[in-house]
């Protein structure tokens, strides 16, 4: 059973450059989230896609931010002109459909963000 | 505004001990409420959920946790500590409000330290 992938996990940039993350759900789990996860806090919304649909983007998203799952498998969170603040870890979680699984969410290994 | 408050950033016990790990929900709609672990550079792995059956759910790795709506609580139990059991654990809560079909609210964390 193959669980969430992301890759890389760690990136190192600096500060102005253009980052991009994937994700690769668990296969068939139409429903898909990124989240942003800070020292000593826990796991921050980011955003959520439904198949190709990106269904809602958290306020913390700003415009440097975007998020595309373009055929409804694998998603990018591309993170541009990066900023100190946003090195975090970056988490990706995949759900399958169905009620028995509402808000179930099984999360991949994070990758980590710093930017110098 | 859903929220999630994790009573002490840190629990030290002793190997063979009572864990309890304290979570406070704020919910104005029945919640969906979960316990996640996470280890040192890992990613979340799903302990277990509340979802409005059973008022006490049991996990995996012999952990359980008991709903209390009068309460706001859904307190994480484990009757004895192993030292495997050393990790960040947090609390989440979901459901469907104000449009958000996805995404979890979690709690700032709680690190246990298990003592031989």
């Amino acid at each position: 059973d193959t669980g969430v992938s992301q890759d890389p996990r760690h990136k190192i940039t600096k500060r102005g450059q253009n980052v991009t993350f994937r994700c690769d759900p668990i296969s068939e789990h139409n429903r898909l989230y990124w989240y942003r996860q800070t020292l000593g806090q826990g796991p921050e919304f980011l955003t959520y896609f439904q198949n190709e649909a990106q269904l809602e983007k958290s306020r913390l998203l700003s415009d440097r931010f975007s998020a595309e799952r373009p055929k409804g498998s694998f998603s990018t969170l591309e993170i541009q002109r990066t900023e100190q603040g946003d090195s975090a870890m970056y988490l990706c979680a995949s759900s399958p459909q169905g009620a028995q699984f509402v808000l179930e969410q099984y999360f991949g290994p994070g990758t980590r963000l710093t930017v110098t | 505004a859903q929220s999630v408050t994790q009573l002490g950033s840190h629990v030290s016990v002793s190997e063979g001990a009572l864990v309890l790990l304290r979570c406070n929900y704020s919910s104005s709609v029945p919640p969906y409420l979960f316990w996640y672990v996470q280890y040192p550079n890992q990613g979340l792995q799903l302990l277990l959920k509340y979802t409005s059956a059973a008022t006490l759910v049991k996990g995996i790795n012999g952990f359980e946790a008991e709903f209390k709506k009068s309460e706001t609580s859904f307190h994480l139990t484990k009757p004895s500590a192993h030292m495997s059991d050393a990790a960040e654990y947090f609390c989440a809560v979901g459901g469907n409000y104000g449009g958000s079909q996805g995404n979890l609210i979690f709690g700032k964390g709680t690190k246990l330290s298990v003592k031989p």
